[in-house]
């Protein structure tokens, strides 16, 4: 089954505790993505990946590091989490290129930082 | 700039018609799309629309575009308990020469009544 695995999907951890949030995709997808969801605010980019070894910064990326070593995987890594980084994270992938193919989501990591 | 406006709640009774509706900013965009969040879950894409089209229908949704007022609508006929969900509104826009992302709006929640 084509699909976007994010694991875990709780995390309570406590501040300054370094944490990583694995995002794993099976579609031979180009395009990968890491979302935050606060209430009134929608989804945020945090960080994005067009391919191995290419990411930049999206809208919110402070506080927040990536890596793409794989095409498959792409990992969101908090090395210091504060309690303003409780939030509800998503993992998107895409193919590249124009087309209807929209972003394929993760089930998402509800995250709370103490 | 690139800019996605929802408004926040809607409440219909069940079998009644429910009107969500977008506006967006960007009149380059090539398509547009609904998605779908259920309690706990992740963004599954509902429909989506091209931008030469003014109308779209899929069994009991219909997807609206008026790209002169930049104006996008979902209506669910028939409305279940079942679709009491946020739905997100998002545009694709071009991006980086050859690819696209897509702005999302902050997500309206349906709450259906029996």
């Amino acid at each position: 089954e084509a699909q976007v695995t994010q694991n875990p999907r709780y995390l309570i951890t406590v501040t300054g505790k370094k944490l990583t949030v694995t995002c794993s995709q099976n579609m031979n997808h180009e395009y990968m993505s890491w979302y935050r969801q606060d209430p009134g605010l929608g989804l945020r980019q945090i960080y994005y990946s067009m391919n191995v070894e290419v990411t930049d910064k999206g809208d919110v990326p402070e506080g927040y590091k990536v890596s793409r070593k794989e095409k498959r995987n792409f990992p969101l890594i908090l090395e210091s989490p504060s309690p303003n980084q409780t939030s509800l994270y998503f993992c998107a992938s895409s193919l590249i290129g124009q087309g209807n193919y929209g972003y394929t989501f993760g089930s998402g990591t509800r995250l709370t930082v103490v | 700039g690139e800019d996605v406006e929802q408004s926040l709640f809607l409440s219909v009774r069940e079998g009644d018609s429910s009107v969500i509706n977008c506006t967006y900013t960007d009149s380059s965009s090539t398509y547009l799309y609904w998605y779908k969040q259920e309690p706990g879950a992740g963004l599954q894409l509902l429909t989506y629309i091209f931008s030469n089209m003014d109308m779209k229908q899929d069994q009991r949704l219909t997807v609206l575009l008026n790209k002169k007022d930049k104006h996008l609508s979902l209506r669910i006929a028939d409305t279940q308990t079942g679709d009491s969900a946020i739905y997100f509104c998002a545009e694709s826009i071009s991006w980086m020469d050859s690819s696209y992302k897509l702005i999302f709006g902050s997500g309206t929640r349906l709450l259906v009544r029996p």
